[in-house]
């Protein structure tokens, strides 16, 4: 099956920074979203970016589909940001979740 | 409106009880999912519905139950659960499963305790 991989594990930001999270795929997908899980669960699509770029307020992201990564950019973090970052690819029919990058960001 | 909709929010359950989790969705989706999420874990797919017809079980044990009664509705029965079934049970739509372009949209979760 595949792999889906993100880094950092973890990340703790004081507010006002920037920080890059990244995702890496060991197979072609068919699309790609990243999510943010909240400390209350729910998960809220942030991006279906199955290559190029794409910007939403403070935060963008990037796939190159043939290098097999995407970036999630967070600019001018703010302590709402907190939470755990997933990105997922569709594979096989199947939505597969990379293990998450847990961020805090302290005021 | 992409919202998806799931009660209760918070369940507790004896092992020998029933219980139903209940998924609603009003986007005109045709795929909806229920997947379950340890702590500190990334969610894992366990069932999916294809235009009301079940596509995909992942091996789930069959004290889980899944149920599309209409294109909108999802729910989960629950008989004789164990402790290690204690969740977040996450539901999502989407507008066709399998399509390169689709996007899947979450509820909120119910979280779940067996004694």
């Amino acid at each position: 099956g595949i792999q889906v991989e993100q880094s950092p594990p973890d990340l703790i930001l004081q507010e006002g920074a920037n920080s890059t999270l990244r995702c890496n795929f060991s197979d072609s997908v068919n699309n790609l979203q990243w999510f943010h899980q909240n400390p209350w669960g729910q998960l809220i699509n942030l991006f279906y970016i199955p290559s190029g770029t794409k910007q939403n307020g403070r935060l963008s992201a990037t796939t190159v589909a043939t290098e097999r990564y995407s970036l999630l950019y967070i600019s001018s973090s703010q302590t709402t940001d907190s939470g755990v970052y997933f990105c997922a690819v569709e594979y096989g029919n199947k939505l597969v979740f990379g293990a998450g990058t847990i961020l805090r960001v302290k005021s | 409106d992409t919202e998806v909709t799931q009660t209760p929010k918070h369940l507790v359950m004896g092992m020998t009880n029933k219980k139903s989790l209940k998924c609603e969705q009003h986007m005109g989706h045709r795929a909806m999912y229920w997947y379950k999420q340890k702590a500190k874990k990334p969610p894992e797919l366990m069932f999916v519905y294809s235009y009301e017809k079940l596509s995909i079980n992942e091996s789930v044990p069959s004290r889980f139950s899944p149920e599309c009664p209409n294109s909108s509705l999802l729910n989960l029965h629950l008989h004789a659960l164990q402790p290690e079934d204690s969740a977040l049970y996450l539901c999502a739509s989407s507008q066709a499963h399998g399509s390169s372009t689709d996007t899947q949209y979450f509820g909120p979760g119910t979280r779940l305790t067996v004694l």
